[in-house]
């Protein structure tokens, strides 16, 4: 079964600056999805970037981009020129491309960020 | 504008009682989860349905019950077998199998479940 592992349960930064959170996950397969997802204190999920696991080119989106390490099982998230507003919860997920569970996102934890004035 | 309702937004249940959760959409997706939030557990899948009239268990689908008699709807059902009911529930749709499904998924704005 795969799983997702968000090593960082809290995390600071302070505005302006970059931060990283990281993601790990296990899977067999050769073909998936990983995505980032961000929940602020109003609880809307919100897709943040996704990368699609049989590109070589990391996803960006403004601000937000990701290390896809493919050998390493690593998926993390960038936040440059962080501002109030990144403050959330931050969810790593991953999607298989195969079998009965083709299109369930798995989540890990989440990673607490606060961005601070 | 499309999208997912979720009501009530918040909801209280007595020991005992089974309450159901609505899920609405208009994006035309024919996929649709429910997931329970509990601090420091992430999101975890209660089932999902992925066409109309089929659904499957997800990872802990113990003491809930769904139907999907139509595509826009997917109700969640929490029974007085689920010991432990309280937590945030957030549901989900996605493009159709096949197409652009690995898009990632469209929430909904949550329901807050609490047993007094």
């Amino acid at each position: 079964a795969q799983t997702v592992t968000q090593s960082q349960p809290e995390m600071s930064v302070q505005e302006a600056e970059t931060v990283t959170l990281s993601c790990t996950y296990d899977t067999s397969e050769n073909n998936y999805y990983l995505f980032w997802y961000k929940q602020p204190p109003s609880r809307q999920m919100i897709l943040v970037i996704r990368q699609e696991a049989y590109k070589q080119q990391n996803a960006t989106e403004n601000r937000f981009s990701v290390n896809f390490q493919k050998a390493a099982k690593s998926f993390s998230l960038k936040i440059s020129d962080s501002q109030l507003g990144d403050t959330a919860m931050y969810f790593c997920a991953f999607m298989t491309d195969y079998g009965g569970s083709q299109g369930n996102l798995i989540f890990g934890k989440g990673t607490k960020l606060s961005v601070k004035p | 504008d499309g999208g997912i309702t979720q009501s009530p937004k918040y909801l209280f249940r007595k020991e005992g009682q089974n309450v159901t959760l609505s899920c609405e959409q208009n994006l035309n997706h024919d996929a649709m989860y429910w997931y329970r939030q509990d601090p420091g557990q992430g999101l975890r899948l209660i089932y999902y349905s992925q066409i109309v009239n089929d659904f499957q268990k997800g990872d802990i689908a113990e003491g809930y019950s769904v139907s999907r008699e139509k595509k826009e709807s997917f109700p969640l059902t929490v029974t007085s077998a689920q010991k432990n009911p309280t937590a945030f529930y957030l549901c989900a749709s996605s493009l159709p199998t096949g197409q652009d499904w690995n898009y990632g998924y469209t929430f909904g704005s949550g329901t807050r479940l609490t047993v007094v």
